[in-house]
């Protein structure tokens, strides 16, 4: 079946600096693809919806200047977490969409900021 | 709008007993919706979709879900415990029109005991 492949799975940066996740489909074009964010105990919140060639969709309350999205291709969309601070601190999940209603998630990213 | 509610955020089953995991949907248009499991520090894996086929729907790993559209319900059952589906569970809904833009529950967490 379709992969997604999501990178890094993990990683812990200090507060201020920037970090970025890949969200990659491997065997199908995503035109459409998606960002999450999961606190501890709580469920996944959708923060954006990136298209490919044109500026993501931002659910309200998501700071587009903090969680910047790029869909440069069909097959690669980018969240870079801008001066990351503690709160940041989340489980990112992307998933990508290879149409006829199939949906496809990464295998997450635990972002930690100390 | 639509949205999803599972009760209860842990439920704990002996080995070999029936699994029930509850889920009730709101949704203003004919839904589609998904029953996906999380294990420790992965990602999202789905185990079964309804999408207005079949009100009884199966999926990986024995699991099975009804459809239910009097009582706005899609509880997810499995007739034999595994101490491998240890595991979150999450329920969500999509609208037909706009089926990638899934929307999850608070999830439950399945605890097997030996």
């Amino acid at each position: 079946g379709a992969v997604v492949s999501q990178h890094p799975s993990r990683v812990i940066c200090k507060s201020g600096t920037s970090v970025k996740i890949e969200c990659r489909s491997l065997d199908f074009q995503a035109t459409t693809m998606f960002w999450y964010r999961q606190f501890p105990k709580q469920s996944l919140m959708l923060m954006a919806t990136s298209n490919e060639g044109s500026k993501a969709t931002y659910e309200q309350g998501v700071e587009k200047d903090k969680f910047l999205i790029n869909h440069a291709s069909l097959t690669l969309s980018t969240l870079t977490v801008t001066s990351a601070h503690p709160e940041d601190s989340s489980f990112y999940i992307c998933s990508a969409s290879g149409g006829a209603g199939k949906l496809f998630f990464g295998s997450g990213t635990q972002l930690s900021v100390l | 709008a639509q949205s999803v509610t599972q009760l209860g955020s842990h439920v704990s089953v002996s080995e070999g007993a029936l699994v029930l995991l509850r889920c009730n949907y709101s949704s203003s248009v004919p839904p589609y919706l998904f029953w996906y499991v999380q294990y420790p520090n992965q990602g999202l894996q789905l185990l079964l979709k309804y999408t207005s086929a079949a009100t009884l729907v199966k999926g990986i790993n024995g699991f099975e879900a009804e459809f239910k559209k009097s009582e706005t319900s899609f509880h997810l059952t499995k007739p034999s415990a595994h101490m491998s589906d240890a595991a979150e569970y999450f329920c969500a809904v999509a609208s037909e029109g706009g089926y990638q833009k899934v929307t999850f529950g608070t999830g439950t967490k399945l605890q097997v005991i030996p």
